[in-house]
C-alpha cells in the first residue's frame, strides 16, 4: 500500500540554523504531497502543498519540492526560529482521497 | 473559518466498555477521517467517510466502527475497548471537490484512556 517514510525521529537545532527533514513516498499513481505541522495541544495544520513533479511548495520560510524521480519531498528552512519548535508530518494524498501520514518529527530549536 | 469540533477532549474508559467519539464539521466537506497518533507510528488512518452514509476502512480498522448520520457528523465507536487503544484520536474533514490536492482541517483531538 501507499506509505510516507521521515527518516529523523527528532531534530535538535539552535536558532538561525539550516533544517532539512527529509520525506520519501512509495505510492502508486501520481499522489500529492503535503507537510503539516503541529503544535502542542492542537491538530496538525497544513502547511503547504505540491501536487506534480518539480513543483515547489512553501510557507513561512519552509519549502520542498516534489522529485518523482527519488520519490521525495524534503522540508527545508534557511533559518529556524524557537517558535518553529513544533512536530511536523510529511503525507501524500491519493486519487480515492485517502492521504496517509509519515511518523512525524519533533522539532526543538534553541535559543 | 473551516471548523472541526471533536466530543469529548480527554476520556478515560474502562477495558471492555463501549466508547464513542463524536465529531462536527461546520465546512460542508463531503470527506470525513479518523485517525490515531501514537509516538513512532505519527497519524494512522482508521476510518474514513465520503459522505452521508458511507463508511470506508483505513489502515487499521480492526476493534473500531465508524458511523456518518449526516455530512457533519462522524463518530468512531469503540464497542469493546481494550488498553492497545489508550492513544489520541484526530477527526478532519476534506473538500471533495477536484483532485486530491485537497487541505486536511483537523479537530483539537480527543485524548482517551483505556483501563
Amino acid at each position: 500500500g501507499d506509505s510516507v517514510t521521515q527518516t529523523e525521529g527528532q531534530v535538535a537545532l539552535s536558532e538561525e540554523d539550516f533544517l532539512t527533514i527529509h520525506c520519501n513516498y512509495s505510492a502508486s499513481g501520481y499522489p500529492a504531497l503535503f507537510w503539516y505541522v503541529q503544535y502542542p495541544g492542537e491538530g496538525p495544520q497544513f502547511l503547504f502543498r505540491a501536487s506534480r513533479d518539480k513543483e515547489k511548495g512553501s510557507s513561512r520560510g519552509f519549502e520542498a519540492t516534489y522529485d518523482k524521480g527519488t520519490t521525495s519531498f524534503h522540508l527545508r528552512k534557511a533559518s529556524v526560529q524557537e517558535s518553529d519548535s513544533a512536530v511536523y508530518y510529511c503525507a501524500l494524498g491519493t486519487g480515492n482521497y485517502k492521504y496517509v501520514f509519515g511518523a512525524g518529527t519533533r522539532l526543538k530549536v534553541i535559543a | 473559518e473551516a471548523a472541526v469540533t471533536q466530543s469529548p477532549r480527554n476520556k478515560v474508559a474502562v477495558t471492555g466498555g463501549k466508547v464513542t467519539l463524536s465529531c462536527n464539521q461546520t465546512n460542508n466537506h463531503n470527506n470525513m477521517y479518523w485517525y490515531r497518533q501514537d509516538t513512532g507510528h505519527g497519524l494512522r488512518l482508521i476510518h474514513y467517510s465520503y459522505g452521508a452514509g458511507s463508511t470506508e476502512k483505513g489502515d487499521i480498522p480492526d476493534g473500531y466502527k465508524a458511523s456518518r448520520p449526516s455530512q457533519e457528523n462522524f463518530s468512531l465507536i469503540l464497542e469493546l475497548a481494550t488498553p492497545s487503544q489508550t492513544s489520541v484520536y484526530f477527526c478532519a474533514s476534506g473538500d471533495a471537490r477536484g483532485r486530491p490536492q485537497n487541505t486536511l482541517y483537523f479537530g483539537a483531538g480527543t485524548r482517551l484512556s483505556v483501563l
